[in-house]
């Protein structure tokens, strides 16, 4: 499968400040969805986000998404030492498979 | 009940051994997944099924057999497997095939010795 890149690999920050992860896909997709990881744990779905939409809020989340540079961010804003997790874009293609990409470690100091 | 369960939590397994892994969902669900994800790497899919038939295989060693009993349940059968078959497995579920979102266990720590 063609996993997309996510950058940063890791990114560290103090509580209370904002954090960005971008992710770069490779195909034409349905949508693109992001997931959180909690060491060694499930994947939690936190944002779905639609090839005919360019931007989406949910709660302290806000995803943009730009398919001529298939492209797309996650922020969190106000970021709490509860957010350290691994996050991880996935995009869903036509036959529904998700690919997920490499994702990104953050880690929130309190 | 939004949750997805996975048994074993853990296990170790020889490689002449013969196991199997269970996931379960009362959500409704007809389509469920199985996934594997080495350490510190994504999730890589490995099979899918809608409304209880096999519906992508995605090239997974036969040493890895699935099983959809019901609509609820979904197993993963394995035999002679690898040391590098070690991995997190994990299952998911989702309304149907293309639906968006899918729901997570919390996966089985698999050991091949």
């Amino acid at each position: 499968s063609q996993q997309g890149e996510e950058d940063p690999q890791a990114l560290s920050i103090q509580e209370g400040e904002n954090a960005t992860m971008n992710c770069s896909y490779k195909t034409s997709i349905n949508n693109l969805q992001w997931y959180r990881q909690n060491s060694g744990r499930g994947l939690v779905h936190l944002i779905l986000i639609r090839s005919n939409e360019r931007e989406k809020h949910s709660g302290r989340l806000r995803v943009t998404l730009d398919t001529s540079k298939k492209s797309s961010s996650l922020l969190i804003t106000a970021s709490r030492a509860a957010d350290t997790a691994s996050y991880f874009c996935a995009e869903e293609t036509s036959g529904s498979r998700l690919t997920f990409g490499e994702g990104t470690q953050l880690t929130v100091n309190p | 009940d939004t949750e997805v369960t996975q048994t074993p939590k853990h296990l170790v397994m020889g490689m002449t051994n013969k196991k199997s892994l269970k996931c379960e969902q009362h959500m409704g669900h007809r389509a469920m997944y199985w996934y594997k994800q080495k350490a510190k790497k994504p999730p890589e899919l490995m099979f899918v099924y809608s409304y209880e038939k096999l519906s992508i295989n995605e090239s997974v060693p036969s040493r890895f057999s699935p099983e959809c009993p019901n609509s609820s349940l979904l197993n993963l059968h394995l035999h002679a497997l690898q040391p590098e078959d070690s991995a997190l497995y994990l299952c998911a579920s989702s309304p149907t095939v293309g639906a968006g979102e899918q729901y997570f266990g919390p996966g089985t720590r698999l050991t091949v010795t």
